[in-house]
């Protein structure tokens, strides 16, 4: 069974201050690994996706992302934080499972991040 | 503009009063699925959708059904609803039948409040 761990519940940082929400996973299978976007009192929105290419994966608003099958991690960066920013993150991790079928996706728990002026 | 669009934004309403929540697609999507968001917990599939006709449980089914009778519609349906299901609750579809390559796009979400 896959899963999904967010190691941080709420991360703190400065504007212009680098930005590290970790994200660990377990999966069986070759997984695709997901982080989503949620600013308040809005739906989710894709950020970046990692299927099986680049490790490195580059995202909206500057957000990246590197696939560690080594480590099973799939960390989110982004060099310079800014206040639009603060908002709550979901990673999410699918695989085919042992049938091989559809991938069904499960999500973390969220991260918020606070971007202080 | 492609869209998953939900109905309504904001309802409460009373215990045991049936209620359904619309969700409505417009990019051709095989692939739906209901969440519900609650503080803490991240988002927690309640139904998913492969296609027309085939529906499946998802994390946390009690207390809900859906259908998907066609291609762009996926309404949830709350026959007796109990305030354990207050919540956020997100609709969203996929292409291609399976998540993993194109990720999901989701409607605005509905508040619901039970009284």
């Amino acid at each position: 069974a896959q899963s999904v761990t967010q190691l941080d519940s709420h991360v703190s940082v400065s504007e212009g201050t680098p930005v590290l929400l970790r994200c660990n996973y377990s999966s069986s299978y070759s997984p695709s690994l997901f982080w989503y976007v949620q600013h308040p009192n809005k739906g989710l929105q894709l950020l970046l996706k990692y299927t099986s290419a680049a490790t490195l994966v580059k995202g909206i608003n500057g957000f990246e992302a590197e696939f560690k099958k080594s480590e099973t991690s799939f960390h989110l960066t982004k060099p310079s934080a800014h206040m639009s920013d603060a908002a709550e993150y979901f990673c999410v991790v699918s695989d085919q499972g042992a049938s091989g079928g559809s991938y069904i996706p499960t999500f973390g728990r969220g991260t918020s991040l606070i971007v202080h002026p | 503009e492609a869209q998953v669009t939900q109905n309504p934004r904001y309802l409460i309403t009373v215990t045991g009063k049936k209620l359904t929540v619309t969700c409505s697609q417009n990019m051709n999507h095989e692939y739906m699925s209901w969440y519900r968001q609650d503080p803490g917990l991240g988002l927690r599939q309640i139904y998913y959708s492969m296609n027309v006709e085939v529906t499946d449980k998802g994390d946390v089914p009690e207390g809900y059904k859906v259908s998907r009778k066609e291609k762009r519609n996926f309404p949830l349906i709350l026959e007796s609803p109990s305030p354990n299901q207050t919540s956020l609750y997100f609709c969203a579809s996929s292409t291609g039948g399976a998540f993993g390559y194109y990720g999901y796009t989701f409607g605005s979400g509905t508040r619901l409040t039970v009284v």
